[in-house]
């Protein structure tokens, strides 16, 4: 069965220090992960995939399979990110399995 | 303006009774999902539908129902054997098409049972 661990709930980093929010995963099939985020009084709403290999607000992830790990990192948080992220596992027929967050805090 | 619109926002009902959350798109998706989003727990999926007049368990069905008469729509009914509904629920949809992956979501309805 597929697995998503996102083992931190909460994380705080002060501005402009570097930031890692962790994801590992566990399936059978190849993996194709994602990031979602949401912001204060937001929607749920798709930050990154790893198949694109692209740079959204700054964060990437990157896909390692031998870790089985996506982690999100950004260089030099912003007050901005502070939200809840959420790593997602793509199954069969279009179904996303979500892990259970993180929720940023970037403090000033 | 297009995209997902749930409602209602706050519900309350009475052990016993059940209740119906509507969810209707306009984005001509394909398919839609109903998860569940408690604190600590992240989202879980409920059902899903992929085309009309179908749908699919997800891994918390218990206690809930759907339909799927049309593709604009795919109301939830939580059912009065649900055992702890008081909980956010979020109703989203996705196109048929790629890119894959990319969930259009809800503002979301939070239900509370006195």
């Amino acid at each position: 069965a597929q697995r998503v661990t996102q083992p931190e709930k909460l994380l705080s980093v002060f501005k402009g220090a570097p930031v890692e929010l962790k994801c590992n995963y566990s399936y059978s099939g190849s993996p194709e992960l994602f990031w979602y985020v949401q912001y204060s009084r937001q929607r749920l709403q798709l930050l990154l995939r790893h198949i694109s290999r692209e740079s959204i607000k700054g964060f990437t992830a990157d896909l390692n399979k031998g870790e089985t790990s996506f982690h999100l990192k950004k260089p030099f948080a912003q007050e901005e990110d502070s939200a809840m992220y959420y790593c997602a596992l793509l199954t069969g027929a279009n179904n996303l399995f979500f892990g259970t967050g993180t929720r940023l805090t970037v403090i000033p | 303006d297009g995209g997902i619109t749930q409602s209602p926002k706050y519900l309350f009902r009475k052990e016993g009774q059940n209740v119906t959350l509507s969810c209707e798109q306009n984005l001509n998706h394909d398919a839609m999902y109903w998860y569940r989003q408690d604190p600590g727990q992240g989202l879980r999926l409920i059902y899903y539908s992929q085309i009309v007049n179908d749908f699919q368990k997800g891994d918390i069905a218990e206690g809930y129902s759907v339909s799927r008469e049309k593709k604009e729509s795919f109301p939830l009914t939580v059912t009065s054997a649900q055992k702890n509904p008081t909980a956010f629920y979020l109703c989203a949809s996705i196109t048929g098409t790629s890119p894959t992956g990319e969930l259009f979501f809800g503002e979301g309805s939070r239900l509370t049972v006195l």
